[in-house]
């Protein structure tokens, strides 16, 4: 069945750069697209971008000069980078296929 | 970017009652938005899909409609595990944008 799972660590300090993994199974990158998305504490949902099946992206357009999406198909994973990263970063970060969504991780920015 | 303005942002109902949920976008999305729920503490789930289609599993109490910039969710018949939190995603357009959610609650 369709599964996503989100990793990562969970405490970033200020300015620092974010490395989080999607690894999915039950479908292929290659005939897909995954999205991000996260929730700040208490706080709606936002998206923050996407890799389309044929390996392009699109990007939040706040997050977009610090934001990076890409994918390793043989290991069907998808990562995101986000650098300079500050206080109202900190969220939960889902990846999704818009049905399926992963449990998600929280990210937390302090010193 | 398209804005969705979603309201209200929270409601309070009975059980039994029908509850609606609006959306408006900054520009015409052609139908493509989408309803999602979430419980606290879970990923959102989403329900609805281009505008009406229920998305499977989704109970027949929930129903969406609309078109150019307008669009509402309802739920009929409000029952307890219905209380959450719902957005609307519109996809039309790139980047994605979301509303920013309404909560119901139990009155």
């Amino acid at each position: 069945q369709v599964q996503l799972k989100e990793s990562g660590p969970g405490l970033v300090q200020p300015s620092q750069t974010l490395s989080l993994t999607c690894t999915v199974s039950g479908f292929s990158l290659t005939s897909n697209s995954v999205h991000w998305v996260r929730q700040p504490p208490g706080k709606g949902l936002e998206w923050v971008g996407a890799i389309w099946s044929g390996g392009s992206t699109d990007y939040n357009s706040a997050l977009k000069s610090r934001l990076s999406i890409s994918r390793d198909t043989s290991k069907s994973q998808v990562f995101l980078k986000m650098n300079s990263l500050q206080t109202e970063d900190t969220a939960i970060y889902f990846c999704t296929r818009g049905l399926y969504w992963g449990q998600g991780v929280m990210v937390t920015v302090s010193s | 970017d398209i804005q969705m303005t979603q309201s209200p942002p929270s409601l309070s109902a009975s059980l039994g009652d029908k509850v609606t949920i609006t959306c408006q976008a900054s520009q015409n999305i052609n139908k493509y938005i989408a309803w999602y729920q979430q419980k606290p503490g879970k990923a959102p789930r989403q329900l609805i899909r281009y505008t009406s289609t229920l998305v499977s599993g989704t109970p027949s109490r929930f129903s969406g409609s609309g078109s150019g910039r307008d669009y509402s969710f309802s739920i009929s018949n409000v029952e307890s595990e219905d209380i959450a939190s719902y957005y609307c995603l519109q996809y039309d357009n790139l980047p994605y944008t979301f509303g920013a959610g309404t909560k119901l609650e139990l009155k």
